[in-house]
């Protein structure tokens, strides 16, 4: 069956611009998550949607970055203003007894 | 809060020995506890996990992880590793009342040689 997919796989942007980054969870999964990882930080806790609850968005680094899920299923995580160190891989994974991720999307800020 | 410790950044082995890679955690609260793994340029890969039940616990590739929550560990093993098993492992907890959000240890880069 098909994986959570991400799109786009690679985004190269400027620093200052936004950008948005999406993910398609499993079908049927009722969580959604995402991370972030680098290589200064590891794997970084961003957001978590589940069902209808609030999201807990306890790991977003800066009011730049937002997160939502829209139907219950597709969810885009955007960055505002983006900065260099906004640069990482940003993986998105669904939830049933285990967390099942993407492929990510490489974000580079020049 | 809850934090892991993957006590080797790097392991190094020849193919076919036994491998054992570490994973330590803190936590207040019960937890389930995962293995993932990632391959060069590529997502992240769940090996095995505990929920409940039996200490031992099997996954893929012929891995396997015991729960030891005296020790408060989660040591990946197998038996006999091959070429492809080179890769990065992840140690990942959750707490079983919470958001089920994965926290993670620093990984261990596993590097096999023949």
């Amino acid at each position: 069956g098909a994986g959570v997919s991400q799109s786009p796989s690679n985004k190269v942007t400027e620093k200052g611009k936004d950008v948005e980054l999406r993910c398609d969870p499993i079908s049927g999964h009722t969580a959604l998550y995402w991370y972030r990882q680098s290589l200064g930080q590891g794997l970084e806790f961003l957001i978590y949607f589940q069902g209808n609850s609030a999201p807990d968005k306890s790991g977003l680094p800066s009011d730049r970055f937002s997160a939502e899920r829209t139907g219950g299923s597709v969810s885009t995580l955007t960055i505002q203003r983006t900065q260099q160190e906004d640069s990482a891989v940003y993986l998105c994974a669904s939830s049933l007894e285990a967390e099942y991720f993407g492929p990510g999307t490489r974000l580079t800020v020049l | 809060a809850q934090s892991v410790t993957q006590l080797d950044s790097q392991v190094p082995v020849f193919e076919e020995a036994p491998v054992e890679l570490r994973c330590n955690y803190s936590s207040s609260v019960s937890v389930y506890l995962f293995w993932y793994v990632q391959y060069p340029n590529q997502g992240l890969q769940l090996l095995l996990k505990y929920l409940s039940g039996s200490t031992l616990v099997k996954g893929i590739n012929g891995f396997e992880a015991e729960f030891n929550k005296s020790q408060t560990s989660f040591h990946l093993r197998k038996p006999s590793v091959h070429i492809s098993d080179t890769a990065e492992y992840f140690c990942a907890v959750s707490d079983v009342r919470g958001s089920e959000k994965l926290v993670f240890g620093k990984g261990t880069k596993l590097t096999v040689n023949p």
